[in-house]
Parts: structure tokens; C-alpha cells; sequence
């Protein structure tokens, strides 16, 4: 069974440029969910989706960033403008997830931004 | 918000050596998660503990889930080269299905 893929891997650009990534999870599952890990840190969760519907987004900095996940399926993780501290990866997960219960979680492999 | 106190950061062991790292918290957990994260990758499930006081294996590695849903162990025994990674906790709560992560124990084996 295919993991959950991300792309690009590696994205580096300059301040106040947009960038996009973009995120196809483990088939079946229905909740999404995008993270930013900053160097030597644990993964913070930005936005989960269950399905279609944005159930967390409370942590994402929505002056700049933005998400969707049409159909439920594939999503993509929007910066504009990009900052510095942007720089960071940012890892995309998914689970099957019941109502009430906690969930597991498997991670892509992350796309790697550096703002220059 | 909720903080995991990892520890310990680092650690550089010889092959052959048994490991023990841990996680502790302020709040209750209803699940407490391990994950191994190698260079360039995303992080990868070990353990999954559901339940207070829950002592699971898989292979090498051995985690329990705290009586008190405030704390997680994780030991490796008889630790191999390829055992070296960034170990992070993650404890999930039931209803927001939000995960907290640990800051990560860095494992350095030395053959």
C-alpha cells in the first residue's frame, strides 16, 4: 500500500514569493492533516481536515497561509507571501479516524522550504 | 497549550546497549504515540498506546503508557546502527484528535 506523498521535496525560494505543496494521503483515509517541523523541533499541527470540512485550522497564520482540500481527497498548503521564518518542513499526515476516538497518524516525507 | 518534556535530548550509546527515553506532561493524554524520524524523512510509527498502564512490544522496542496518562517510556535493547534516528513522543487527546509532540531524543550508535 502507498504511503502518503508529498510534493515537491525540496522548495527554496525568495521572501515574498508564493509557494504551493501538495499532498495525496493513504488511500481510505479520511483525515488530514498539515504540520510545520522548524529544525531541531517536533512536528505542530497547522490545519486537519476530516474529509473535505477544515475541523482545526486554529494554529494556521491565516493572514499568509491558506489550504484546501477539494474532494476530500489530495490537499495543498499555500504561503503568500513567504517569510525567514517560513523556512521550515512541512510534513503532511493522514488517518482513518472515528468519531471520538484518537486516531494514528502516518507522515509523508515532508517538503523541506527554505525563504531565501 | 499543552507541552511534552522529552528526555533526554541526545544520547550516544555503543551497539549492543538497551536505551531508555521518556515523556512527560502537565496534562493527561488519552493516547501516547512513538515515532522514529531518520534525515530528510517524515516521521515513521513505532508504538501506539491506548490505555493506562499498556506495556507494548514490537521487536526491539518496548513502550508503556503511564498510570497517570502523563508519561511514556520507550526502551530499545540490544540497540543497532540503524536504530540511530530522532525519537519523538506524541500525545493525542480523544476529542480533538490533535496530536503534542515532544522536542525529539537524538540517538547516536556507535558500532
Amino acid at each position: 500500500e502507498a504511503g502518503v506523498v508529498q510534493s515537491p521535496r525540496y522548495k527554496i525560494i525568495e521572501k515574498k514569493q508564493p509557494v504551493a505543496f501538495w499532498c495525496n494521503p493513504i488511500s481510505g483515509h479520511n483525515t488530514l492533516y498539515w504540520y510545520r517541523q522548524n529544525l531541531g523541533q517536533g512536528p505542530e499541527l497547522l490545519i486537519r481536515y476530516e474529509n473535505e470540512e477544515a475541523v482545526d485550522d486554529s494554529q494556521l497564520p491565516k493572514d499568509r497561509f491558506s489550504a484546501e482540500r477539494l474532494k476530500g481527497v489530495d490537499s495543498t498548503l499555500k504561503i503568500q507571501p513567504a517569510e525567514l521564518g517560513d523556512s521550515a518542513v512541512y510534513l503532511c499526515a493522514s488517518s482513518f479516524r472515528l468519531a471520538g476516538l484518537t486516531d494514528t497518524q502516518y507522515f509523508g516525507p515532508g517538503t523541506r522550504l527554505t525563504v531565501l | 497549550g499543552q507541552q511534552l518534556n522529552q528526555s533526554p535530548q541526545s544520547m550516544f550509546i555503543q551497539e549492543g546497549e538497551d536505551v531508555s527515553m521518556n515523556c512527560t506532561s502537565s496534562s493527561i493524554f488519552n493516547t501516547w504515540l512513538w515515532y522514529k524520524q531518520d534525515p530528510g524523512e517524515g516521521p515513521v510509527l513505532l508504538i501506539a498506546l491506548y490505555k493506562a498502564g499498556e506495556l507494548t512490544s514490537n521487536g526491539r522496542l518496548t513502550a508503556q503508557f503511564g498510570i497517570t496518562r502523563k508519561d511514556s517510556f520507550l526502551n530499545i535493547s540490544a540497540s543497532i546502527p540503524s536504530d540511530v534516528g530522532i525519537y519523538f513522543c506524541a500525545g493525542g487527546t480523544a476529542s480533538g484528535s490533535r496530536l503534542t509532540f515532544g522536542e525529539g531524543t537524538q540517538l547516536t550508535v556507535n558500532p
